[in-house]
């Protein structure tokens, strides 16, 4: 029973082209977080944010954008895809208390070609 | 500087047999959470374990317990009566300070193979 939602899961896509990962939860966690991951390696925390109407940046440069309009969603968006956007994407929620367990949807991976 | 560091890229373990997963992590801060994440091929990333800092006992939870040594700053995954579904990358990750810290960070991972 998934309670984090990645779409899509898989996607191949062109150099140039827009494209959103969609990221959404039923935990009703106040904190969601996108890392990038590259096969095999360790995670790379690209954006993060605390609730609605919060994002930050997180350690990773990276040139996507993301919203957070609803405590459910968080839409991650590359305006331009470029083959060094090839990776995979995970989500990932915490609920703001002294453990803070980050908990992980099924990721997105993507090719850029 | 690497506050994860763990030192096994791979291990092999023979089914059945237990397995220890390195993991050492460095903070000044008195307050820290420490995490151990299993990923499959699948690309999920799955919760497994929990220790606080100030956690007086090793954390378990099933066949998996965290064997804590805080003046070393260790935190190793034992993985006991290996299974072949336990084959996948293994991440150690820390969260510093108290409520409100946000930041996890994680290792660089230790592949697990198991042997049938």
């Amino acid at each position: 029973e998934a309670d984090i939602y990645q779409t899509p899961r898989y996607l191949v896509i062109g150099t140039g082209k827009k494209i959103t990962l969609e990221c959404s939860q039923t935990m009703g966690h106040d904190k969601m977080y996108w890392y990038q991951q590259d096969p095999g390696m360790e995670l790379h925390l690209i954006h993060y944010s605390y609730g609605v109407n919060s994002t930050e940046k997180g350690d990773l440069s990276s040139e996507s954008t993301v919203s957070r309009i609803r405590t459910e969603h968080f839409p991650l968006t590359l305006e331009s895809a470029r083959p060094s956007h090839t990776s995979q994407y995970l989500c990932a929620t915490s609920l703001a208390g002294s453990r803070e367990t980050q908990y992980f949807g099924p990721g997105t991976r993507l090719l850029v070609l | 500087a690497q506050k994860i560091t763990q030192t096994q890229p791979g291990m092999f373990v023979q089914e059945k047999e237990a397995v220890t997963l390195d993991c050492t992590y460095d903070t000044s801060d008195p307050s820290y959470g420490l995490f151990w994440y299993k990923q499959p091929s699948s690309g999920e990333m799955i919760f497994l374990i929990y220790q606080g800092s100030y956690d007086q006992q090793n954390a378990t939870e099933g066949r998996y317990s965290l064997n804590f040594q805080k003046a070393r700053k260790s935190a190793n995954l034992v993985i006991s009566a290996s299974q072949l579904g336990d084959s996948a990358m293994y991440f150690c990750a820390m969260r510093e300070g108290n409520t409100g810290g946000f930041k996890t960070i994680f290792g660089a991972g230790t592949r697990l193979f198991v042997k049938a």
